[in-house]
């Protein structure tokens, strides 16, 4: 398996331009989520679905994030407008539902580093 | 809800020690607990798990991890050291029962270890 695979791995922007994240889960994982990684707040759970559907938001910062999971094989996470405070590692992880041995541990892509200058 | 303390910031062992990295955990019912590994300009990788059972759980490159209901400890353990282990640690906590499948992480813990 290829594991999560997320693009692009670095991405420069100016401040006010959209960016855009993209995530491809592992083949037949039930649950993705969008975590962001910066020196000063950690590791932050910004939103998770399951079987494509948002089930909880309540970490995305503001109103201009915006995610999507079109399928079960791919999904975006959009920046509009990019400020530079919005400047830090974004991961995409995936995951099994629970049940039998599948404890839900998350598998994570390698991240997105985004610069907006 | 959920919250997961790491109360060092940075270990530093020498080779051949043992090792203690803790982390500390606040949920409302049973809690799932899991250790993952990040190193530079990587993703984090999942180390092990403790969901219900043995308290001491055991996991990839030799770590191991005691789970502590009194305390509501699950502090990772190696009993040698190896420079390759020097990482960035991360706790985490999902409160299956009150939390769906949220899993809340620590601030991480940077573990040296000098040869």
């Amino acid at each position: 398996d290829a594991g999560v695979i997320q693009s692009p791995r670095h991405e420069v922007t100016e401040m006010g331009q959209e960016v855009t994240l993209r995530c491809k889960p592992i083949s037949g994982h039930d649950y993705l989520f969008w975590y962001r990684q910066t020196m000063m707040r950690g590791l932050e759970l910004l939103i998770y679905f399951n079987n494509n559907v948002p089930i909880d938001d309540s970490g995305m910062p503001e109103d201009r994030f915006s995610a999507k999971m079109p399928n079960a094989s791919f999904s975006t996470l959009k920046i509009q407008p990019s400020e530079p405070r919005d400047s830090a590692v974004y991961f995409c992880a995936s995951s099994l539902a629970l049940g039998g041995a599948n404890t839900g541990e998350l598998f994570f892509g390698e991240g997105s580093r985004l610069t907006v200058l | 809800a959920q919250s997961v303390a790491q109360p060092e910031d940075q270990v530093n062992v020498a080779e051949g020690n043992p090792l203690t990295v803790k982390c500390t955990y606040s949920v409302s019912g049973n809690p799932y607990l899991f250790w993952y590994v990040q190193y530079p300009n990587r993703g984090l990788q999942f180390l092990l798990k403790y969901i219900t059972g043995d308290n001491l759980v055991k996991g990839s490159y030799g770590f191991e991890a005691e789970f502590n209901k009194s305390q509501t400890s699950f502090h990772l353990k190696k009993p040698s050291a190896l420079v390759s282990d020097s990482a960035l640690y991360f706790c985490a906590v999902r409160d299956p029962h009150g939390g769906g499948f949220k899993t809340i992480f620590g601030a991480g813990t940077r573990l040296f270890v000098k040869a």
